[in-house]
């Protein structure tokens, strides 16, 4: 089966800090996603990796950046938190040639 | 980018049908579907490639009309265990958009 694992559920922080999340997956996949989702707007793409340090934006990367150092990892960065960055995040891992995407259980972050 | 899925939701009694319509404005290489239970992380349903195949699983299935870019849910004899949020997936050459979600409700 594959896992998809995400650093914390749930996380408490305050406007600037620096706020890392994590992402890791056990299937060798090549492609990795982090979508926001906030309610009556589905799942929104942030950013998203086909390979190592390969990077590609999505439609609301404004905010955001990431980090992708190793194959299974995948990692979010929110440079100087904001309380519209609340929100609940999630991480997806598909392979090239399969292209399901199997997600993590989401990281709720709130901002105060 | 993101695909148009309707009914934004759709409440049901146990055994009456449903559909969940979803259609893009760009060129399609697969339709994916999910479900996603309150609390719980998406989970892959069914996926369609072009070709305007169907496909099905259990009382659940699904077209792609590659044509048109647009993709039907159908969901028969609903059970109280397909409530949750369903979302299209559209792919287009590995560039992945998600619609907004149904959120359908089965009550007994």
């Amino acid at each position: 089966d594959v896992k998809v694992t995400q650093s914390s559920r749930y996380l408490v922080k305050r406007t600037g800090e620096k706020v890392f999340l994590e992402c890791v997956q056990d299937m060798d996949h090549e492609n990795m996603f982090w979508y926001r989702q906030d309610p009556g707007l589905g799942l929104r793409l942030i950013y998203f990796s086909y390979d190592v340090k390969m990077k590609e934006k999505g439609d609301i990367p404004e905010g955001y950046s990431v980090s992708r150092e190793k194959k299974e990892r995948f990692s979010l960065i929110l440079e100087s938190a904001s309380t519209n960055q609340t929100s609940m995040y999630l991480c997806a891992s598909s392979s090239t040639s399969g292209r399901v995407q199997y997600f993590g259980p989401g990281t709720r972050l709130t901002v105060t | 980018q993101q695909p148009v899925q309707s009914p934004q939701a759709v409440i049901l009694r146990e055994g009456e049908d449903a559909v969940i319509n979803c259609s893009s404005s760009k060129a399609l290489y697969s339709v994916h579907w999910y479900r996603q239970k309150h609390g719980e992380a998406p989970v892959f349903l069914m996926i369609l490639l072009k070709g305007g195949e169907q496909k099905g699983h259990d009382k659940i299935s699904a077209s792609f009309n590659e044509k048109k870019q647009q993709s039907s849910l159908y969901l028969t004899a609903s059970q109280l265990s397909y409530s949750g949020t369903y979302f299209c997936g559209t792919d287009n050459n590995n560039d992945m958009r998600f619609g907004a979600g149904t959120r359908l409700t089965v009550k007994p």
